[in-house]
């Protein structure tokens, strides 16, 4: 079974700061895997999606990583602003196609 | 107006009510999925549909049933409600165009059984 682990589980930091926050997964027979932002009661955002043939996405000030022969991925947020606080999750679809296995998520919170 | 949408945004029932959540899309994605998620647990797949004639079990389908009811219409029913179902739902559609395999949330449905 495909479990996903994404540590921390909370991040705070200064307004500015470049971060990385990480998922690992037990299972590297991936489909894809996606970076989703959620923000308090409300739903999530799709923000990257990087297919298990690409090593990186972009967009803008956010850059997706993905290793699968290790089971890790980061998202790397460049010059970090107080609207960029929500909580991070990373999910990965399984070659069948059919689930997508959700980490917990990491809670950020940029401070001004 | 949302891509994804889901009726009502809130719902507080009490133990054994029937309940139905709905979901709609203006996506014309053929995948459509139902989530439930909950502090400490994450999100977890309950039902998705990959066109109106198929219907497959998530990892948590006991006590829920649903519909498809149309391409654009999933719906999510909790026959005989109970309180370990207190959760937030969450309808989620993907489709095969472009950026394969994306997923796109709706805003999610509170709901509290007590």
């Amino acid at each position: 079974k495909q479990e996903v682990t994404q540590i921390p589980a909370a991040l705070s930091v200064p307004e500015g700061e470049n971060l990385v926050l990480n998922c690992s997964f037990t299972d590297s027979a991936i489909y894809n895997l996606q970076w989703f932002r959620q923000d308090p009661g409300k739903g999530l955002t799709s923000l990257l999606l990087i297919q298990s043939s690409q090593r990186e996405q972009t967009s803008g000030r956010l850059n997706a990583s993905l290793d699968k022969s290790s089971g890790r991925s980061t998202l790397y947020i460049a010059a970090s602003q107080p609207g960029d606080s929500a909580t991070y999750l990373c999910a990965v679809e399984e070659t069948s196609g059919s689930r997508l296995t959700f980490g917990e998520g990491t809670q950020l919170t940029v401070n001004p | 107006d949302a891509d994804v949408t889901q009726t009502p945004r809130n719902r507080i029932t009490k133990t054994g009510k029937r309940i139905m959540l709905e979901c709609s899309q203006t996506k014309g994605h053929d995948r459509m999925y139902w989530y439930r998620q909950d502090p400490g647990l994450g999100l977890r797949l309950i039902y998705y549909s990959f066109d109106v004639k198929d219907i497959n079990k998530g990892e948590i389908s006991d006590g829920y049933s649903v519909s498809r009811q149309a391409q654009a219409k999933f719906s999510l029913s909790l026959e005989s409600a109970i309180p370990n179902q207190t959760a937030l739902y969450f309808c989620a559609t993907s489709g095969w165009q472009g950026n394969t395999g994306e997923l796109f949330f709706g805003e999610g449905s509170r709901l509290t059984v007590l």
